[in-house]
């Protein structure tokens, strides 16, 4: 099936520590995104990238790291920089400028 | 800056009834708007978009009207049902993938 698929689905981390969060996408998209998600709220930009080897920073990018280096793929770092790391990660993707954005299920990261 | 929000953040409705969620944009270049349903502990899902050039968009039980001039979108839903109930969010495509979003409206069906 055609899709993007996120993991872990649930992580804990301890403070200091950094994690990766997995997303892999088949949709052949040439665009990927991270969103953060606290509860009760929106969707904030963290990264995004338009091709692969490129990548540019979202509204929330301190204290995370990105990388695209395959089309499929752009795993997410939470550093241990990122003071408040508990929330819900989303991966997007699209095709192009103006297209249907997907979302995967989400990560949820919590601090232990 | 400039942003996305909603009118409601809640809304009750009986089963069969019809649903109207509100959205203020205020970017008025904006010229790509998305509603999103997501349940909880799910990614959000693509219900239906629509583009500055109209004012109305019909999918399956669901209609998005636009309205430039006071720059508002609604999302309704026709014979509202319990599978129904999450938080929906209206986002503005602000170019290529850089949404931004409303704090969402949280939707319960009755049954």
């Amino acid at each position: 099936d055609g899709g993007i698929t996120q993991s872990p689905k649930y992580l804990f981390r301890k403070e200091g520590q950094n994690v990766t969060l997995s997303c892999e996408q088949n949709l052949n998209h040439d665009a990927m995104y991270w969103y953060r998600q606290d509860p009760g709220q929106g969707l904030r930009l963290i990264y995004y990238s338009q091709i692969v080897n490129d990548f540019q920073k979202g509204d929330i990018a301190e204290g995370y790291s990105v990388s695209r280096e395959k089309k499929e793929s752009f795993p997410l770092t939470v550093t241990s920089a990122q003071k408040n790391p508990t929330a819900f990660y989303l991966c997007a993707s699209t095709a192009a400028r103006g297209n249907t954005i997907y979302f995967g299920e989400g990560s949820w990261l919590t601090v232990v | 800056g400039e942003s996305v929000g909603l009118h409601l953040p809640t809304l009750s409705v009986q089963e069969g009834d019809n649903s109207i969620i509100n959205c203020a944009y205020s970017n008025s270049a904006s010229d790509y708007f998305i509603w999103y349903k997501q349940e909880s502990g799910k990614g959000p899902q693509f219900i239906i978009d629509i583009r500055s050039n109209m004012d109305k968009r019909q999918g399956q039980r669901v209609t998005v009207l636009l309205n430039k001039t006071v720059k508002h979108l609604s999302l309704q839903i026709a014979a509202t049902q319990p599978g129904d109930s999450a938080v929906y969010f209206c986002a503005e495509n602000m170019g290529y993938g850089k949404l931004t979003f409303g704090q969402g409206t949280i939707l319960t069906v009755h049954p």
